[in-house]
């Protein structure tokens, strides 16, 4: 049971117009929420974040938006830049039971390319 | 250079073998994870320090996994008796916060094979 999905394994934009990748969640104790961008042979790097008491947080070229009522969030990038491109994670995290780890839930990513 | 780092990078294993792959997390961070990366899938948690201590390892396949961190810095994850399906990549991630909420910083990974 994927608790956070990300639909569309790929996605291509060109130069300098605007990329969307979205990130669908399913558990409702989720309460903050990760992009992380990774490239080959390298762990993944934070981007940016959102708390869900938040609908929108924007750090430069990118922007995070959050919709609660529909568990959906999405990622913008803009413009978007040649070396944008890269595997994009979605990751969640809330309170679990054993009320301790703060562990990250991650999607299946999303495979950014961005043409020049 | 103070970011997490991982080693070996690349392991390959018998099928049978153990192995042993070691996180040296940021200098400082309380906070310690393991994650399992198989092919084309995200990374999944496998297990959770804060300091020495192992506060959650709910996410260990199975007891051929073990993972310790004696003295609250370095850590390392065994595999006894490898398997194919433990074939992955291996990512260890550090973080200051204790129980906040606050991005993790993430090693090279080791890329573990089982032939």
């Amino acid at each position: 049971d994927q608790q956070v999905k990300q639909n569309s394994p790929s996605l291509s934009v060109q130069e300098g117009r605007i990329s969307i990748l979205n990130c669908d969640y399913t558990n409702s104790m989720f309460d903050y929420f990760l992009w992380y961008k990774k490239y080959p042979a390298e762990g993944p790097t934070f981007l940016i974040s959102i708390s869900s008491i938040k609908d929108k947080n924007e750090d430069g070229r990118f922007t995070v938006f959050l919709n609660k009522s529909a568990k959906h969030l999405s990622l913008h990038i803009v413009p978007s830049q040649p070396g944008d491109s890269a595997v994009y994670f979605c990751a969640a995290s809330g309170i679990y039971s054993s009320g301790s780890a703060r562990q990250l839930t991650f999607g299946s990513g999303t495979q950014l390319t961005v043409l020049p | 250079g103070a970011g997490v780092s991982q080693s070996p990078r690349y392991k390959v294993a018998k099928r049978g073998q153990d192995v042993a792959l070691r996180c040296d997390p940021i200098s400082g961070h309380v906070s310690l994870f393991w994650y399992q990366q198989a092919l084309g899938q995200g990374p999944e948690f496998l297990t959770y320090f804060q300091n020495e201590a192992q506060l959650d390892k709910s996410g260990l396949p199975s007891d051929r996994f073990f993972a310790e961190r004696p003295e609250g810095s370095v850590s390392t994850l065994k595999i006894q008796r490898t398997q194919q399906e433990d074939s992955a990549v291996y990512l260890c991630a550090s973080s200051s916060r204790t129980g906040g909420v606050r991005e993790q910083y993430f090693g090279p990974g080791t890329r573990l094979t089982v032939t």
